[in-house]
């Protein structure tokens, strides 16, 4: 068990960019969150899976953003025509529910932070 | 929908001496969980302690201890004998669990910055 991982965990891109990140939960989870953090800010949540469905999806995940996590393992998060305002870290949380059951604790990976220039 | 707010950007405590983060939140939901998560810095958050609506007892893991007041909305985060380790920030998030969703997404606070000096 290496936690979950993001790649990468730095990108700096001009405005107007597509870029794309990647997460690696830990491999029993099956469930599967994407946030984001602005400097000095809790974290939002953005949308997030149960195997390769997706459940839910927050006002904040624009036209632009699309997530993916095609066969129910690794993630990606895809920014189209990135803004000033996409500048954020990103992180990625699993967690593992059990039939029947509550998913209490996510794991969080480092995240990766983006800077639109 | 549901709010946290955490009312202390920064807090400031000396090893081995007590501190205590605020957090009160607002929801009509009965049934929902709420938890700490620290974030120290440059490194990944992580779960602290976590706390069920339904149970009235109060949470403890170690040297961390939670005072849940249900009707007043309040969940506040003891920290007991403070260690150069427990700098990080501090948020607490609030979780509804939605039938046939058994947890869903995390609602955060803004976040408590903790230091802790020798």
């Amino acid at each position: 068990d290496t936690g979950v991982s993001q790649d990468p965990r730095h990108k700096i891109t001009k405005r107007g960019q597509n870029v794309t990140f990647r997460c690696d939960p830990i491999s029993e989870h099956n469930r599967l969150y994407w946030y984001r953090q602005t400097l000095g800010q809790g974290p939002e949540f953005l949308t997030y899976f149960q195997n390769e469905a997706q459940l839910e999806k927050s006002r904040l995940l624009s036209d632009r953003f699309s997530a993916e996590r095609p066969k129910g393992s690794f993630s990606t998060l895809e920014i189209q025509r990135t803004e000033q305002g996409d500048s954020a870290m990103y992180l990625c949380a699993s967690s593992l529910r059990l039939a029947g059951g509550i998913s209490y604790e996510q794991y969080f990976g480092p995240g990766t932070r983006l800077t639109v220039t | 929908a549901q709010t946290v707010t955490q009312s202390q950007p920064e807090m400031s405590v000396q090893e081995a001496e007590t501190v205590t983060l605020s957090c009160t939140y607002d929801t009509s939901e009965s049934n929902y969980y709420l938890f700490w998560y620290k974030q120290p810095p440059s490194r990944q958050m992580i779960l602290v302690i976590r706390q069920e609506a339904y149970k009235q007892q109060n949470a403890t893991e170690n040297r961390f201890s939670v005072n849940f007041q249900k009707a007043a909305k309040s969940f506040s985060l003891k920290i007991s004998d403070s260690q150069l380790g427990d700098t990080a920030m501090y948020f607490c998030a609030f979780m509804k669990p939605v039938h046939n969703q058994a947890g869903t997404a995390l609602i955060f606070g803004k976040g408590t910055t903790l230091s802790v000096s020798s």
